[in-house]
């Protein structure tokens, strides 16, 4: 099946610092790519599109510029969260769809746990 | 707007005892669902999935439902094992290159 990892699975910053967090397709290239956001005991929400070669989509209530996507080869998706905050601490989950014709299955990464001191 | 929901946040299960995890849905134009498998501290897992024209999918000791009239998902788990402790979710495919995720329902399986 398709793998798809991310990187670093689990950091811890200081207020105010910004992070990144990488999501790669590992045996598959991905045009697109999804960034979720889990709060803990509950489902994941969608918070973005990330396009290779264009601007990302972002869902209703996401700011596109505290949530900082760059998608820049068919298989690296990045999320950067500018300036976090407390409220900001969070697992997020990148995926991507197996096929480039078809967004339908989707495969997940293995997450990444920020927490915001 | 669409909604994906569970009837059950819990489950309990004894050991090699069938499972059944339930999945109500709203927007009747979706056409693929999918359900998943977290464990905690890791993405979700794909499991199973099946398209709006067919009722029933099977894959190794799982099984997914589909009734369209009522809009109705299940995955159903055979002999379930202490593994398969986790929580699932139902995902439904809006159409609009998203996933729409239900609430989550916690299996335990008491070994």
């Amino acid at each position: 099946g398709a793998v798809v990892s991310q990187h670093p699975s689990r950091v811890i910053c200081k207020s105010g610092t910004s992070v990144k967090i990488e999501c790669r397709s590992l045996d598959f290239q991905a045009t697109t790519m999804f960034w979720y956001r889990q709060f803990p005991k509950q489902s994941l929400m969608l918070m973005a599109t990330s396009n290779e070669g264009s601007k990302a989509t972002y869902e209703q209530g996401v700011e596109k510029d505290k949530f900082l996507i760059n998608h820049a080869s068919l298989t690296l998706s990045t999320l950067t969260v500018t300036s976090a905050h407390p409220e900001d601490s969070s697992f997020y989950i990148c995926s991507a769809p197996s096929d480039r014709r078809s967004t339908d299955t989707q495969y997940f990464g293995p997450g990444t746990r920020l927490t915001v001191l | 707007g669409e909604s994906v929901g569970l009837h059950l946040p819990t489950l309990s299960v004894q050991e090699g005892d069938n499972s059944i995890i339930n999945c109500a849905y709203s927007n009747s134009a979706s056409d693929y669902f999918i359900w998943y498998k977290q464990e905690s501290g890791k993405g979700p897992q794909f499991i199973i999935d099946i398209r709006s024209n067919m009722d029933k999918r099977q894959g190794q000791r799982v099984t997914v439902l589909l009734n369209k009239t009522v809009k109705h998902l299940s995955l159903q788990i055979a002999a379930t094992q202490p593994g398969d402790s986790a929580v699932y979710f139902c995902a439904e495919n809006t159409g609009a290159n998203n996933l729409f995720f239900g609430t989550g329902t916690r299996l335990t399986v008491i070994p």
